[in-house]
This record gives structure tokens, sequence and C-alpha cells, in this order.
């Protein structure tokens, strides 16, 4: 079984509409992470989180809210979906430590906001 | 100015060959380094941490310039299943370690 999953792995939604994209993970990683990916942009991150009582934005958190239920459940809402914020999504787990920790990645959710 | 950049490519290469990729950041900062591999329309993997003394794995080699504010990565012997983008990643000591992602280098390998 895969160590992080996302739900669903794709979604086509229509402007206005709220959406919830689901993370869970079984590495026992107190951190957790929320990234969009553009082409020609790279990853940008949208939420992190260190524990389950620590939420944090990150560079683009506008238009998104995050939940974090339990240390291995991190959820990304959409309140009111644009088309702008058709991406590919992913939710990235990543253990306390030095700085040479490395990020695990989910397979990835591939919304479009018609 | 991004704080993680890239030449985006595309490399198109044949298989054999020897490929090199740069990567420069902008924050002097910067406390560690990575190169990620992500294959099309797939989650990005960990390639190799990028130490100061440089670090090879197999036809890998990773170095950092710290004076330069650089990374390369150097293939060698380039096969077909290299085909893939890149990421250079960058955490730096903010916020309990901030991480860029630059927008990634593809590479094709062909025969």
């Amino acid at each position: 079984d895969a160590d992080v999953t996302q739900t669903p792995r794709n979604r086509i939604t229509k402007t206005g509409k709220r959406i919830m994209l689901e993370c869970s993970q079984t590495k026992g990683h107190d951190r957790m992470y929320w990234y969009r990916q553009d082409p020609g942009l790279g990853l940008r991150l949208i939420y992190y989180s260190f524990d389950v009582k620590d939420i944090n934005k990150g560079e683009i958190s506008d238009g998104y809210s995050v939940s974090r239920q339990a240390q291995a459940k991190f959820s990304l809402s959409l309140e009111s979906a644009i088309p702008n914020q058709t991406a590919l999504y992913f939710c990235a787990t990543r253990a306390v430590g030095t700085g040479y920790n490395e990020q695990f990645f989910g397979p990835g959710t591939r919304l479009t906001v018609l | 100015r991004k704080e993680v950049e890239q030449d985006p490519g595309p490399f198109n290469v044949p298989e054999g060959a020897t490929v090199a990729f740069n990567c420069t950041y902008s924050n002097s900062a910067s406390q560690s380094f990575f190169w990620y591999r992500q294959d099309c329309r797939k989650e990005p993997k960990l390639l190799m941490s990028v130490y100061s003394s440089g670090n090879e794995d197999g036809r890998f080699t990773a170095q950092l310039n710290r004076a330069s504010q650089y990374i390369s990565l150097l293939i060698r012997d380039s096969k077909l299943s290299d085909s893939a983008t890149y990421l250079c990643v960058v955490n730096n000591p903010t916020g309990g370690f901030k991480t860029i992602f630059g927008a990634g280098t593809r590479l094709f390998v062909k025969a």
C-alpha cells in the first residue's frame, strides 16, 4: 500500500462549487504539506502543518483552507472553486529532523474547474 | 527573480550521452539541497541530496557551489528510463525549513 494517498485522483467541477481534497499517510510523519503544480511554475506551497494544532499559510493560500483532522490526515478545501485553480495538487509529508529529511509525495489530484 | 531557477529544457540526448543540469538559488542562507525526479503526471521522488563535498550515486553526480549559489546534476551513460523532469529543490532555514522547488528541467533520452 502507498504511504501517502490522495482522494480523489481526478475531479472535474464547476465554478463556485466547494471541493475537498483528502490526504492520508501511514508514515507517521508530523509534517504535512499541500502544493499545487502548474506548467512552468513548479510546485507552490499552499498550506503546511507541523502537527495537529499547527497550521500555516504557504505562498498561495488565498481561496484555500485546510483541516488537520489527525496526525495522519490533512484535507484541502476550495470553498468556491474558480477556473484558475485548475492544477495538479500534491500532498506531501516529512519527518521532523534535519533539513535533509526528504518529502514524500502522494500521487496527486488532477483538478479541473470549468 | 525566482528563488530557484532552472533551464526548462527540454534536453534531447541519445542513449549513452552525458548530460548536465544546473540550478541557481538566490538565498545565500539556504542550507540543504536536493534533486527530485518527476515522471510525467506522477509525483516527485527524491533522486539524491546534494552535499557540500559533492556526492555520487551510480551514474549520477551532484555538486554544490555555495560561493556561486548553484547546484548541478550530471548524468552519465544516459538510459531511456532517465527521461523525466528533474527538479532542483532548496530548503531555507525559515519557518521550520521552507522548501522551494524549481520549475524543473525536462530530459528526453532517445534510442
